[in-house]
């Protein structure tokens, strides 16, 4: 089956302590996004990947890292979480760019204590 | 830079009842616009999109959508909304391949019986 899969699902944290939120994808998909959903603000970018080596900020990238060793996957790194980063997490692939259909995740719930 | 507003946050008709919401957009050119639906707890899911051609678009699950160049607008209709229905309803943005997508704020829509 065709999917997105995010793990965990659910995470409670507290602050400083780093984080990884895993991402993966089957479809063999070039582009690869997070997004962070807050409510009243919709979905927000934080980083995305053309390809394998090829990432960029999206709107919010500020206390965020990623890394795109493998096609399929693109891990979401939390290196000092702080509160305001407590969110739904979203990562989401598509064929070639964001042009094309989006394949999203079931999202990750982050709480920073 | 490309940006998106939906003016209304929540909206609540009656099943049966037409629907329409509100979609504008801020971009130079002619940007790829999207209409994304979210249930409760779950991930987004591509209603339709629009890339060029006929202005009238065609979606999933009865819905449709009008670009209208004139008035930088997007919105999202159907003829007779199911309780189903009710979910939230991102539009979003894109600029070409390689770059941004930008999402609304969404509107969350409420189906009364």
């Amino acid at each position: 089956e065709a999917q997105v899969t995010q793990n965990p699902r659910y995470l409670i944290t507290v602050t400083g302590k780093k984080l990884t939120v895993t991402c993966s994808q089957n479809m063999n998909h070039e582009y690869m996004s997070w997004y962070r959903q807050d409510p009243g603000l919709g979905l927000r970018q934080i980083y995305y990947s053309m390809n394998v080596e090829v990432t960029d900020k999206g709107d919010v990238p500020e206390g965020y890292k990623v890394s795109r060793k493998e096609k399929r996957n693109f891990p979401l790194i939390l290196e000092s979480p702080s509160p305001n980063q407590t969110s739904l997490y979203f990562c989401a692939s598509s064929l070639r760019g964001q042009a094309d259909t989006q394949y999203f995740g079931p999202g990750t719930r982050l709480t920073v204590l | 830079a490309q940006s998106v507003t939906q003016p209304d946050i929540h909206i609540t008709v009656s099943e049966g009842a037409s629907l329409e919401l509100r979609c504008n957009y801020s971009y130079g050119a002619t940007p790829y616009l999207f209409w994304y639906v979210q249930s409760p707890g779950q991930g987004l899911q591509l209603l339709l999109k629009y890339f060029s051609g006929d202005t009238l678009v065609q979606g999933i699950k009865g819905f449709e959508a009008e670009f209208k160049r004139s008035q930088s607008s997007f919105n999202l209709r159907k003829p007779s909304v199911h309780w189903s229905d009710a979910a939230e309803y991102f539009c979003a943005v894109g600029a070409g391949y390689g770059n941004k997508l930008v999402f609304g704020a969404g509107t969350i829509l409420r189906v009364k019986s």
